[in-house]
């Protein structure tokens, strides 16, 4: 599976968009890429993924460039509990593996 | 039911003991994972089911044992823990290996091994 680097910490100011960057530069064709995040002694809670285009759900919007070379979560309106650890992480199936994800920080 | 339940939520146990950990999911997905995590670190993959059989095993020593008694079923067999096995030990699951579709966690057992 390949590869992610993402920013170790990110702030943000509450109802304005979080944009969280991942750089996955060895994806390979049949990989997905995924966005989990992790609020505080939680188990990790799914986002959005996709493969090759622009994906949006109730809670994010996913942005992959056209290489698929990285792509970016947006949270539209950040709120204080969007407050988490966000992971990107890249997969063809069969095991997901955590990078060190990027700790988002709202603030008021 | 959209869940995957873990029990129980939190296990104090000695370095003797004999545990298990239960992982419980009714959304008919047939593969199911264990994850261990540190503090302050990210979540690191144990084991994989795929169909009740053990597809993967990420070199994890032989105290963790685990066990897929049927598709809605993951247990975590322990014995003979160290203290740095402590940690919160995830569970998850999902329809299918292939990269099409997205995990479902559970909120995880707190382990503390003394």
């Amino acid at each position: 599976d390949a590869k992610t680097t993402q920013p170790p910490s990110m702030d943000c100011a509450e109802g304005r968009a979080a944009n969280l960057p991942c750089n996955h530069s060895t994806i390979s064709g049949n990989e997905y890429v995924y966005w989990y995040r992790q609020i505080h002694s939680q188990g990790p809670q799914y986002i959005i993924h996709g493969l090759k285009n622009n994906e949006t759900n109730e809670m994010a919007s996913l942005i992959i460039t056209e290489d698929r070379k990285s792509s970016t979560l947006i949270l539209p309106h950040a709120t204080l509990r969007d407050t988490a650890v966000y992971y990107c992480i890249v997969s063809a199936g069969g095991k997901l593996i955590f990078g060190q994800g990027t700790e988002l920080s709202v603030k008021p | 039911d959209t869940e995957v339940t873990q029990t129980p939520k939190h296990l104090v146990m000695g370095m003797t003991n004999k545990k298990s950990l239960k992982c419980e999911q009714h959304m008919g997905h047939r593969a199911m994972y264990w994850y261990k995590q540190k503090a302050k670190k990210p979540p690191e993959l144990m084991f994989v089911y795929s169909y009740e059989k053990l597809s993967i095993n990420e070199s994890v020593p032989s105290r963790f044992s685990p066990e897929c008694p049927n598709s809605s079923l993951l247990n975590l067999h322990l014995h003979a823990l160290q203290p740095e096995d402590s940690a919160l030990y995830l569970c998850a699951s999902s329809q299918l290996l292939a990269g099409q579709h997205g995990y479902t966690f559970g909120s995880g057992t707190r382990l503390t091994v003394v």
